[in-house]
């Protein structure tokens, strides 16, 4: 059974850090990874999504990796700001499942 | 474009009120999902449909029916509410199971 983590739970930087979010998963059998943020009270808005074939995928300032044979993915967020604060969820993303994590809580400090 | 729309935002019910949690989608998808949201357990999936036509049960079905009413929409209904389905639902939508999947802005249930 897939088991998604994330650690760590919660994270306070000051604005302007570059920052690694971190997902392992148990079962190394994945279609893709997919990366979401979350704002309080709001649904989940995709960030990036990489396909098992790929190492990683870059938007903007973020970029997610992937190492299957490890069974990690890691989200790369580069000079943090302010109006990154939010919760970060990875999901591993079968034939019919996405198994989610249960997020990293992140706050950037001005 | 909408993306994926649900309603209502809100809804309190008491304990064996029946209610639909409605969903649309304008991204022409082929499969669509209901999830549910709970303090420190995460997304846990109700329902998904794989395509128009199909319906399958997820990893926390018991309570819950569903209805592929077309390519956009996708309800939930609970016959028989009980205190243990308060919760955030999230629908979602893929172009093929597997693939990006794209959320509404949920659903927050109370049940009393």
């Amino acid at each position: 059974k897939q088991e998604v983590t994330q650690i760590p739970a919660a994270l306070s930087v000051p604005e302007g850090e570059n920052l690694v979010l971190n997902c392992s998963f148990t079962d190394s059998a994945i279609y893709n990874l997919q990366w979401f943020r979350q704002d309080p009270g709001k649904g989940l808005t995709s960030l990036l999504l990489i396909q098992s074939s790929q190492r990683e995928q870059t938007s903007g300032r973020l970029n997610a990796s992937l190492d299957k044979s490890s069974g990690r993915s890691t989200l790369y967020i580069a000079a943090s700001q302010p109006g990154d604060s939010a919760t970060y969820l990875c999901a591993a993303v079968g034939a019919y499942k996405y198994i989610f994590g249960t997020g990293t809580r992140l706050k950037v400090l001005a | 474009n909408a993306g994926v729309t649900q309603t209502p935002k809100f809804q309190v019910l008491k304990t064996g009120q029946s209610m639909t949690l409605q969903c649309a989608q304008d991204m022409n998808h082929n499969s669509m999902y209901w999830y549910r949201q709970d303090p420190g357990m995460g997304l846990r999936l109700i329902y998904y449909s794989a395509s128009e036509g199909t319906t399958d049960k997820g990893e926390v079905p018991n309570g819950y029916n569903v209805s592929r009413l077309n390519k956009r929409e996708f309800s939930l209904r609970l016959e028989s509410a009980a205190p243990s389905q308060t919760s955030v639902y999230f629908c979602a939508s893929s172009e093929e199971t597997g693939s990006e999947q794209y959320f509404g802005p949920g659903t927050r249930l109370t049940v009393t």
